[in-house]
């Protein structure tokens, strides 16, 4: 059975680094074709997408977030690491982690399994 | 990047009743498109993938159609259970993005 869990502060204050890790199960990240994928939501807002990093070395981030996001992974220790640099006040979110789908073979740019999700204020 | 727009912003109905939403892309995106259902508090759930593929342990009352800009979503007999928000996605090309939502309501 596949799991997530994200965890982290729930405050960072702005200019700050916000760091949040996403542990699973059920998985690995060293499988051929597995991924990890980050989305947030501001408070009532829709979904954006922030990353997603690959079992192999390749990760793709959201071109508006580039300059600030790094993704990493344990593969070891079944965990990815998000890393938001600069915070501001709008980077107010639930994030969650969510595993890329895979069906009969294929890997898609889906997400079938999430994290509970976290909320993180970016507050002085 | 692609845009996804999503109608209506919100639409009350009754149970048993059948409930569409569409999701327009800015852009083809051929069948690259999810469905997701949300509740308050929780994670979105995968519904439809590939526009029109269900996902295992989806109900079959939930169905997707469309390609290229225009999608749909469609419930066919509203259950009580079904009150939430829903969400597409395209998986086209990167940034993947997410509609705005559209979320059903008690009438």
């Amino acid at each position: 059975q596949i799991t997530l869990k994200e965890s982290g502060p729930t405050l960072v204050k702005p200019t700050q680094t916000l760091t949040l890790t996403c542990t699973f199960s059920g998985f690995s990240l060293s499988t051929s074709g597995v991924g990890v994928g980050w989305i947030r939501q501001p408070p009532g807002k829709a979904l954006e997408w922030l990353a997603l990093i690959y079992w192999d070395v390749n990760e793709r981030y959201s071109p508006s977030l580039k300059n600030r996001l790094t993704v990493t992974k344990d593969t070891s220790r079944n965990q990815v690491v998000l890393t938001l640099t600069n915070v501001d006040p709008v980077d107010t979110a639930t994030y969650y982690c969510a595993h890329r789908l895979l069906t009969s073979g294929s890997y898609w740019r889906y997400f079938d399994y999430w994290g509970q999700g976290m909320l993180v204020t970016v507050s002085s | 990047d692609i845009q996804l727009t999503q109608s209506p912003s919100s639409v009350s109905a009754s149970v048993g009743d059948r409930v569409t939403i569409t999701c327009r892309a800015s852009q083809g995106i051929s069948s690259w498109l999810a469905w997701y259902q949300q509740k308050p508090g929780q994670a979105p759930n995968l519904l439809i993938y590939a526009a029109s593929a269900l996902q295992s342990g989806v109900p079959s009352r939930f169905s997707g159609s469309g390609s290229g800009t225009d999608f749909t979503l469609t419930i066919s007999s509203l259950q009580p259970e079904d009150f939430a928000t829903y969400f597409c996605q395209q998986a086209y090309s990167f940034p993947l993005t997410f509609g705005g939502g559209t979320k059903v309501e008690f009438k």
